[in-house]
């Protein structure tokens, strides 16, 4: 059974920094794309990054290009999202999600998001 | 980015009812138009994928169809356990948006 499970959140005041971690397991971890979305009850549901299988391409989404940074470790199946320069407006839970999936050597871009953790919750406030 | 609109925002229904929901895309996402059930508290849970592919374990009761920038969520007849927020979401050259969702209520 796949379970995901994120960790790392808190208050954390405007302008600081968090890192949040996603602990994976019940799948072949380096064979997903792996994502963070995050809702808000006033945005909804915002995807936020994606990193590929291996590690080597990432995707952002515009409102946090240049203040976020997604990464893995493949030896431990595990995901992070450095968080840095944090706004009001970053306040929200934070799920990991899997994505596309690597099959004999042919890997599919994500299109849908199958499995999802509990979620983190950010505040950020002074 | 493709934007995402969802109608109703919210519906009541009795249990056996037929519900349909739409979600429109304000340009082509062809096929790439997944659908997901969300319960207070919890992770969003995916239903339907590729505008019409049924999740393995996800009942029969829900259908998907559409293409393009039109698309719809059907339950055949509700039970208990369907009451819920309903979402789309699509994916386009690297970037997936959601639609803001349906409240499904008990009547």
């Amino acid at each position: 059974e796949v379970h995901l499970t994120e960790s790392g959140g808190g208050l954390v005041q405007p302008g600081g920094s968090r890192r949040l971690s996603c602990v994976a397991s019940g799948f072949t971890f380096s064979n997903f794309e792996l994502n963070w979305v995050r809702q808000t009850p006033g945005k909804g549901l915002e995807w936020v990054s994606n990193i590929t299988a291996s590690g080597t391409f990432a995707h952002y989404a515009d409102s946090v290009k240049g203040r976020f940074t997604v990464s893995r470790d493949n030896a431990k199946n595990s995901l992070y999202l450095q968080m840095s320069n944090l706004r009001v407006e970053d306040t929200a839970i934070y799920y990991c999600a899997t994505g596309g999936d690597c099959k004999t050597g042919v890997c599919h871009h994500t299109t849908f998001f199958r499995h999802w953790g509990q979620g983190t919750v950010i505040t950020v406030s002074s | 980015d493709i934007q995402m609109t969802q109608s109703p925002s919210s519906l009541s229904a009795s249990i056996g009812d037929r519900v349909t929901i739409t979600c429109r895309a304000s340009q082509s996402v062809d096929r790439w138009l997944a659908w997901y059930q969300q319960k207070p508290g919890k992770a969003p849970k995916l239903l339907i994928y590729e505008a019409s592919t049924l999740e393995s374990g996800v009942p029969s009761r829900f259908s998907g169809s559409g293409s393009g920038t039109e698309f719809t969520l059907t339950i055949s007849s509700l039970l208990p356990d369907d009451f819920a927020t309903y979402f789309c979401q699509q994916y386009d050259r690297f970037s997936w948006t959601f639609g803001p969702g349906t409240r499904v209520e008990i009547e």
